[in-house]
């Protein structure tokens, strides 16, 4: 049974600092998922990896599956990128996909 | 092509009433996924299903809550009997195929006054 664990919990930046969130998780899996959830509630996703790097925009993720790990970074930062980032990776290796199991998420602040 | 659609945005409902929420997933997408954000709480995995059937349901509570995914119509998930306890966010997602690239409604917040 996984275990997803992200850091840091809370992180302020300035607009135009470089970030990283980090997640790290215990039982292999076949794909980590980042995840967007802003302010009002909604949901979005961002990524869905399953080895290497993906790149959209000014984001980026990684994630090194030997050690068990993915960051998410965020380039040039800017206010409308406040918001909680959430990764979440499948409760069991092989098991259903869509039963996923959620980091508690890094809200982030990014002030003018 | 409109993205996952929740209805309603927000539910109040009384103690021993029913709550019926709704998801219409993205065109072509035959998978929907019900998720649960109680208060302060990280998102939880409710149940999984394909059009007429339950494929997981592993994170659902025992009693009082079911879900059903008809041939025609959005998914409906169906609290009955809600307690306080049943107030949360519940957001659906949907995807085309596995694995999951899914897309996520905006979720129903559920109040049970």
């Amino acid at each position: 049974k996984n275990e997803v664990e992200q850091s840091p919990q809370n992180l302020t930046a300035q607009e135009g600092e470089f970030i990283t969130i980090n997640c790290s998780y215990s039982v292999g899996i076949s794909a980590l998922h980042w995840l967007q959830q802003h302010p009002g509630g909604g949901i979005v996703s961002l990524f869905m990896l399953s080895s290497g790097k993906k790149k959209h925009g000014r984001l980026i993720a990684t994630i090194n599956i030997q050690e068990k790990h993915s960051s998410l970074h965020i380039t040039a930062s800017h206010p409308r990128d406040s918001a909680v980032y959430i990764c979440a990776v499948p409760l069991n290796y092989g098991g259903s996909q869509g039963n996923l199991i959620f980091g508690k998420g890094t809200k982030l602040s990014v002030k003018p | 092509n409109a993205g996952v659609m929740q209805n309603p945005r927000h539910l109040v409902r009384r103690r021993g009433q029913e709550a019926r929420l709704r998801c219409s997933p993205m065109k072509g997408h035959s998978h929907v996924y019900w998720y649960r954000q109680l208060p302060e709480e990280g998102l939880k995995f409710m149940v999984y299903l394909q059009k007429e059937n339950i494929i997981d349901e592993s994170g659902m509570p025992k009693e009082r809550f079911s879900a059903e995914f008809p041939k025609e119509g959005p998914s409906i998930l169906r609290i009955q009997q809600v307690v306080r306890g049943d107030s949360a966010a519940y957001f659906c997602a949907s995807s085309r195929d596995r694995p999951v690239e899914a897309f996520f409604g905006q979720g129903t917040r559920l109040t049970v006054v």
